[in-house]
This record gives C-alpha cells, sequence and structure tokens, in this order.
C-alpha cells in the first residue's frame, strides 16, 4: 500500500471547518484513500473513504485532488468531541471475496479544537 | 446494531504467563483482523480471518501468538507465554463480506500490561 504524509499536529477553533491535509503522492490506480480517527482511549472510528470523487457524509468532506496525489478531510464545523488523532491511509482495492485487506497506519494528525 | 466488543478491557499478567483475549465482531461480518499497538508505535496490523479461515497472518510476530476463530464467529487471540515487549493495546476490527472495500470497524481495544 502507498505511503501517506500528514502533518503531526493541527490546531482548530471549535465552531471552524477543520481541514486535515494528506499527501500520497505514490498512490496507484487500483487504492482508496481512507480516513480513521483515534480518540484516546477508544478504538479507531471509520471517518470516510474515496477513490476519485469527492465524499461526504454525516461526519466529513473528503476531497481527493485530480491527479489523486492528495487529499484533504475537512471537518465542517469542529466540536471538541472532535479532538483526536486522524489517520489517512490507502489500501488496494478488492474485488475478489475474501480478499479484503489490511489497513496500514501511521502516525496521523494530531488534531486539537480548542474554545 | 452492537458494534465490535473485545473482553476483557484490560489485563494485567506476570511474565510467562498465558493470557486470552476475546473479540466479538459484528454479527454477520465475516472479515475480522486482529491489530495492536505497542508503547509509542503504530498500529499495526496482525492477522485477517474471513470466516473460519486465515486470510493473512503476516503480521503475527512470533509463534507465541494464537489465534483462532471457531465457527467463523468470535476469535481468540493467546499469548503464551507472554512476554515485556508484548504490552500494548490490541484492537479487533470486522467488515462485511460483500461490497467492494466495506470499512473495518474496531473495537475500542484490549489494554494488555506484562510485569
Amino acid at each position: 500500500d502507498a505511503k501517506t504524509t500528514q502533518p503531526p499536529s493541527m490546531d482548530c477553533a471549535e465552531g471552524r471547518a477543520a481541514n486535515l491535509p494528506c499527501n500520497h503522492s505514490t498512490i496507484s490506480g487500483n487504492e482508496y484513500v481512507y480516513w480513521y480517527r483515534q480518540i484516546h482511549s477508544q478504538g479507531p472510528q471509520y471517518i470516510i473513504h474515496g477513490l476519485k470523487n469527492n465524499e461526504t457524509n454525516e461526519m466529513a468532506s473528503l476531497i481527493i485532488t485530480e491527479d489523486r496525489k492528495s487529499s484533504t478531510l475537512i471537518l465542517p464545523h469542529a466540536t471538541l468531541r472532535d479532538t483526536a488523532v486522524y489517520y489517512c491511509i490507502v489500501r488496494v482495492i478488492q474485488f475478489d471475496p475474501g480478499t479484503a485487506s489490511k489497513l496500514t497506519f501511521g502516525t496521523g494528525t494530531r488534531l486539537q479544537v480548542t474554545l | 446494531e452492537a458494534g465490535v466488543t473485545q473482553f476483557p478491557s484490560h489485563s494485567v499478567i506476570e511474565k510467562g504467563q498465558t493470557v486470552t483475549l476475546r473479540c466479538d465482531p459484528i454479527s454477520g461480518h465475516d472479515n475480522l483482523y486482529w491489530y495492536r499497538r505497542v508503547m509509542g508505535k503504530e498500529i499495526k496490523f496482525l492477522l485477517h480471518f474471513v470466516k473460519e479461515s486465515k486470510q493473512d497472518e503476516s503480521g503475527m510476530p512470533n509463534n507465541r501468538f494464537l489465534a483462532e476463530r471457531t465457527g467463523g464467529t468470535y476469535s481468540t487471540l493467546k499469548v503464551q507465554p507472554a512476554e515485556l515487549e508484548d504490552s500494548g493495546v490490541y484492537f479487533c476490527a470486522s467488515s462485511q463480506e460483500v461490497g467492494e472495500n466495506q470499512p473495518q470497524h474496531f473495537g475500542d481495544g484490549t489494554r494488555l500490561s506484562i510485569l
């Protein structure tokens, strides 16, 4: 799986949008971009994933550049409960049943949301 | 829908003893994964079950670790004998079989301390 690069830490004021960047310049055409987060003492929590189109769900939006070499996770209105470590992961597409692949975690971005 | 459940949440044992961790995946999820984070390191993949079969066990550190998933439901991870370097947080995750790139959903982990 392709390596990702994220800033080690970021701050965001509560109520503002948090924009978390990720560089994955060596991503292959058969790899998705996944975002997870880990709130202190909990397990990683799935946020969103995408291939090449922008995606939005109830938690966040994912913007992937046209060349797919980078992406940005957007939390539109950050709250204190969004303070966590955010992981950007690229993962090979699996088409064959029974071949779902592992996740490779990096060091992530520690997002601190402040009042 | 109940999430991934892990038991115990904490375990403290002495070096040389045996410990068994249990994971109950989300009902109907054929894919089950074990990961761990040791002190100061990143979350690392251990192994992947599809139903009761081991699909990928490339991350298992050594033969002191034994994972089973009899009947394709819950899974156990036994460490025997435990060593100091086995201390860390062990996470279990599950995902559906059908559907391309279904996300993995994690439990809150078992914190294992070896004294």
